[in-house]
């Protein structure tokens, strides 16, 4: 099914918790991306990566980290989470930079934050 | 940074009438616009794409339109099916990794 699986697809946590998303590939994708959809604002960049250990900041990246220790796999960390973290995050990967073929998208995760 | 403006948030149609989308960007250097449909608690998927070179490309029933002088681009899809029901999202890219996203459009096509 795509070619990107996300795990888990649902999870309810407690304020102040840490969090780990999972992004799994199997199209040896280069680049691999983590948005965050909610209403009224699209989708909007938290992380992306253009390699194994090579990893930068989207537009609203405060409160994540991210890992790439292996092409296919994308950790998403909330470090502490807060109830503005709840939210459906994607990942994404793409074969060349974003400005070339478009995204495939995963199926996505709803986190609430309780 | 890019900006993305998406009009109208929500646009109702009558099956086998046309609907149109559109979106404004703020970065003149922006030059891959690709546009995602989601539906109802799916994945969004890529559609159709247009680069900067290009004014117009269709695909069946969907077309897409680019006017960088004015610094906007529209989706047009025509003879419009109930299985069109969904959110479409326009997005913008400066040529790097950064896609900027519009805040999606729900369009629903009554039979």
């Amino acid at each position: 099914d795509a070619g990107i699986t996300q795990s888990p697809r649902h999870k309810v946590t407690e304020t102040g918790t840490p969090v780990t998303l999972r992004c799994h590939q199997t199209e040896n994708h280069r680049y691999m991306y983590w948005y965050r959809q909610d209403p009224g604002h699209g989708l909007r960049l938290i992380h992306y990566s253009y390699g194994v250990k090579d990893t930068d900041k989207g537009e609203v990246s405060d409160g994540y980290s991210v890992s790439r220790s292996k092409t296919e796999d994308f950790l998403l960390t909330l470090e502490s989470a807060t109830s503005s973290q709840t939210s459906v995050y994607f990942c994404a990967i793409s074969e060349s930079p974003g400005d070339t073929y478009g995204y495939t998208f995963g199926s996505g995760t709803r986190l609430t934050v309780v | 940074g890019e900006n993305v403006e998406q009009h109208p948030s929500t646009l109702s149609v009558q099956e086998g009438d046309s609907a149109v989308i559109k979106c404004t960007y703020s970065d003149s250097a922006s030059n891959y616009f690709p546009w995602y449909k989601q539906e109802l608690g799916k994945r969004p998927q890529l559609i159709i794409d247009i680069r900067s070179n290009v004014g117009e490309k269709k695909d069946q029933r969907i077309a897409v339109t680019l006017n960088k002088t004015a610094k906007h681009f529209s989706l047009h899809i025509t003879e419009t099916q109930p299985e069109d029901s969904a959110v479409y999202f326009c997005a913008a890219n400066t040529g790097g990794f950064k896609t900027i996203f519009g805040a999606g459009t729900r369009l629903f096509v009554k039979a």
